[in-house]
């Protein structure tokens, strides 16, 4: 009972350095997205993807990129990190039966750029 | 333009109170939903409750219901009972469905004590 796994849960990153946020659910979810949590601000909208193949902008999406080859999988990446990159993420997934009513989140990974 | 409004930065209520966490949102869209996410210290987001902009009535899980005017563009989440468990970041979310891909935008959200 899986659900929706983030790795890794902690990070700590020089700035410039590139690194890959993993977050995988076994829910056969089409929708997935990442967000960032900031103190003060809520969750903001990085990417999100309504399926393999597909992927889309939201709030915040500058120095991120990310693919969604797979159902399961939606990978973030973090080209050249930077301080303001310093954040909690969390990646969620939701069912695209009609009414969406929960986003199941995964545990968040906490990153520090230094 | 902010599009989920949380205007209580921090709430206290006694334990065994009820308690009312506001939340107003803005959308052009005529079908969209609302929801309410838990986090306690720990970091999780928890799913506490959803309301669609078409159902009729309020929303309701256990302890937890939602007090949906649309007219007002108001979603606020009533506690009933408060428990030194609900101590936590209650976040308002909004999903609207009016365009190709469906997106939830998150307010600021509001901290919750509960006293003994």
């Amino acid at each position: 009972n899986a659900g929706v796994t983030q790795t890794p849960k902690f990070q700590v990153l020089k700035t410039g350095q590139s690194m890959t946020l993993q977050c995988a659910q076994d829910m056969n979810h089409e929708y997935m997205s990442w967000y960032r949590q900031d103190p003060g601000m809520g969750l903001r909208l990085i990417h999100y993807s309504v399926g393999a193949g597909i992927t889309d902008q939201g709030e915040v999406p500058n120095g991120y990129n990310v693919s969604r080859s797979t159902t399961e999988d939606f990978p973030l990446r973090l080209l050249s990190a930077a301080p303001s990159q310093t954040s909690v993420y969390f990646c969620a997934s939701s069912p695209t039966t009609e009414p969406v009513t929960e986003a199941f989140f995964g545990q968040g990974t906490r990153l520090t750029v230094v | 333009a902010q599009k989920i409004t949380q205007t209580q930065p921090g709430m206290f209520v006694q334990e065994k109170e009820a308690v009312t966490l506001d939340c107003t949102y803005d959308t052009s869209d005529p079908s969209y939903g609302l929801f309410w996410y838990k986090q306690p210290s720990s970091g999780e987001m928890i799913f506490l409750i959803y309301q669609g902009s078409y159902d009729q009535q309020n929303a309701t899980e256990g302890r937890y219901s939602l007090n949906f005017q649309k007219a007002r563009k108001s979603a606020n989440l009533v506690i009933s009972a408060s428990q030194l468990g609900d101590s936590a970041m209650y976040f308002c979310a909004m999903r609207e469905a009016g365009t190709s891909y469906d997106k939830v935008i998150f307010g600021p959200g509001t901290s919750l004590s509960v006293i003994p």
